[in-house]
C-alpha cells in the first residue's frame, strides 16, 4: 500500500492558462474523489467516480473544469481558463466500494496569479 | 442535506490538558461521521470513524470520539494533550448510500502551548 500520490506538489500558473492534476490512488480502490479546499475552509466536494465512471460532479465544478479516469486507475483534473478564484488546494482520495473512510493524498496546490 | 458544524475555529491547550473539540451534525438519516487530522501543507489522515455499533470510538494517537444521536454531536478528545497534536481538525459526515461523498466542516486549529 504505498498511499494516494499526487503530482505536481504544487503548481504555479498564470491567469488564463490550463493546468492538469494527477491523483493514482490506492491500487485496489475503485472509488476515487476530488475536493477543492481553500484557504480556511474544509474539503467541498467536487466529483467522484466508481471504477472509469464519473458518477456525480459538484455544480462547484464548471464548464472549465474536466475530470476523467481512464480504465479506473488514476484520474486526472484539468482547469481550463484559470481565474484567480481557481487557487487552492485539491485533493484527491480513494477507497474501497464498502469501505468508509477515504485515504487522501498530499493535495496540488495551485495558484493563479 | 447534511451539514456539519464545529464549534471553534481555533483552541489553545496545555501540553498535558484535555483536549476537546466540538462537532454537530445535521443529517437526515442515520449518519456516518469522521474525524481527519491535517498538518501544514498535507493532506487529510482518518483518526477515527463512526459508522454504526459502538458509539464511544476510539482512534489513532489516544483520540476518541462519542456519538450522541440525541444531541446530534461527535465530539474529539484526547486526554492528555501532546505538542505533536498541534494541527487542523476536521469532522466529516457522509451519506450512508449512493456516493459516499463527505460534507466537511470548517476545521478547528488546535495549538498546545508548553
Amino acid at each position: 500500500d504505498t498511499g494516494v500520490s499526487q503530482n505536481p506538489r504544487h503548481k504555479i500558473t498564470k491567469r488564463g492558462q490550463n493546468v492538469t492534476f494527477r491523483c493514482d490512488p490506492i491500487s485496489e480502490h475503485n472509488r476515487l474523489y476530488w475536493y477543492r479546499q481553500t484557504l480556511g475552509q474544509g474539503p467541498e466536494f467536487l466529483t467522484y467516480f466508481q471504477n472509469e465512471a464519473q458518477l456525480e460532479k459538484s455544480r462547484l465544478l464548471s464548464d472549465r473544469f474536466s475530470a476523467e479516469r481512464p480504465k479506473g486507475s488514476f484520474s486526472t483534473l484539468e482547469i481550463q481558463r484559470t481565474e484567480q478564484g481557481d487557487s487552492a488546494m485539491y485533493l484527491c482520495a480513494s477507497t474501497k466500494t464498502d469501505h468508509y473512510g477515504y485515504t487522501f493524498g498530499s493535495g496540488t496546490r495551485l495558484t493563479v496569479v | 442535506a447534511q451539514s456539519v458544524t464545529q464549534l471553534g475555529s481555533h483552541v489553545s491547550v496545555s501540553e498535558g490538558a484535555l483536549v476537546l473539540l466540538r462537532c454537530n451534525y445535521s443529517s437526515s438519516v442515520p449518519p456516518y461521521l469522521f474525524w481527519y487530522v491535517q498538518y501544514p501543507n498535507q493532506g487529510l489522515q482518518l483518526l477515527l470513524k463512526y459508522t454504526t455499533g459502538a458509539t464511544l470510538v476510539k482512534g489513532i494517537n489516544g483520540f476518541e470520539a462519542e456519538f450522541k444521536k440525541s444531541e446530534t454531536s461527535f465530539h474529539l478528545t484526547k486526554p492528555s494533550a501532546h505538542m505533536s497534536d498541534a494541527a487542523e481538525y476536521f469532522c466529516a459526515v457522509t451519506e450512508t448510500s449512493g456516493t459516499y461523498k463527505y460534507i466537511f466542516g470548517t476545521g478547528t486549529r488546535l495549538k498546545v502551548l508548553a
